[in-house]
């Protein structure tokens, strides 16, 4: 059963980049059945997508958000990865990393537990 | 931006009852809309997509149906390990969620 575990910093500076990776257990991210994708749920706004991305590296971003965010894959190391750059307090929240299935339009099917990054000086 | 707007906030409804939660577009979404539950300090659990579909391994309590701009979830007859938040996402336009509806114990 595939498994999946975000991690970086739990604390990040204003106008600072956040960084989190998730690491894939149980299962190959190099699959042609998914697509790995992030979200993000923020205790006034609710939950938000950020983007996802297919092993070979095209990614789709959040418009919201496209101009501060990349999303990488590390084959290699079963990962992949979340840059958002120029962050503000409103980026604050837990951030969830998950494999999006085609069979069930690109929804996902497995998340990681999440993981609490707040924005602050 | 496409925006989903749920309702009601919150059902209040005992064990066996039947649940029927709300979720309205604000522009067509075709049957581009998927339901979500969350329960707290857990990572949300997809139980139906493309409006009626139930995603693998969901329980047949759990129904979907609507299109264009209004949807709805039903859960036929509540167990307690239902009790929990409730979110629809579509992914007409990018993908937006609603702001959620709370099913809690009456």
């Amino acid at each position: 059963q595939v498994q999946l575990q975000e991690s970086g910093p739990g604390l990040v500076k204003p106008s600072q980049t956040l960084s989190l990776t998730c690491t894939v257990s149980g299962g190959s991210i190099s699959s042609n059945a998914y697509y790995w994708g992030w979200l993000r749920r923020h205790p006034v706004k609710g939950l938000e997508w950020i983007g996802y991305i297919y092993y070979r590296g095209s990614a789709f971003y959040n418009p919201s958000l496209q101009s501060r965010v990349a999303l990488s894959v590390d084959t290699s190391m079963n990962q992949f990865s979340l840059k958002l750059t120029s962050v503000t307090a409103a980026d604050s929240g837990v951030y969830y990393c998950a494999r999006l299935l085609a069979a069930t339009a690109l929804n996902p099917d497995s998340w990681g537990r999440g993981t609490l990054v707040t924005v602050s000086s | 931006e496409i925006v989903l707007t749920q309702s009601p906030a919150t059902l209040s409804l005992s064990p066996g009852e039947r649940a029927t939660l709300s979720c309205r577009a604000s522009q067509s979404v075709s049957t581009f809309l998927a339901w979500y539950q969350l329960k707290p300090g857990q990572a949300p659990r997809l139980l139906i997509y493309d409006a009626s579909n139930r995603a693998p391994g969901i329980p047949a309590r759990f129904s979907g149906g609507g299109s264009g701009t209004d949807f709805t979830l039903t859960i036929s007859s509540l167990e307690p390990e239902d009790f929990a938040v409730y979110y629809c996402q579509q992914r007409s336009n990018w993908r937006t969620f609603g702001q959620g509806t709370k099913v809690e114990i009456k």
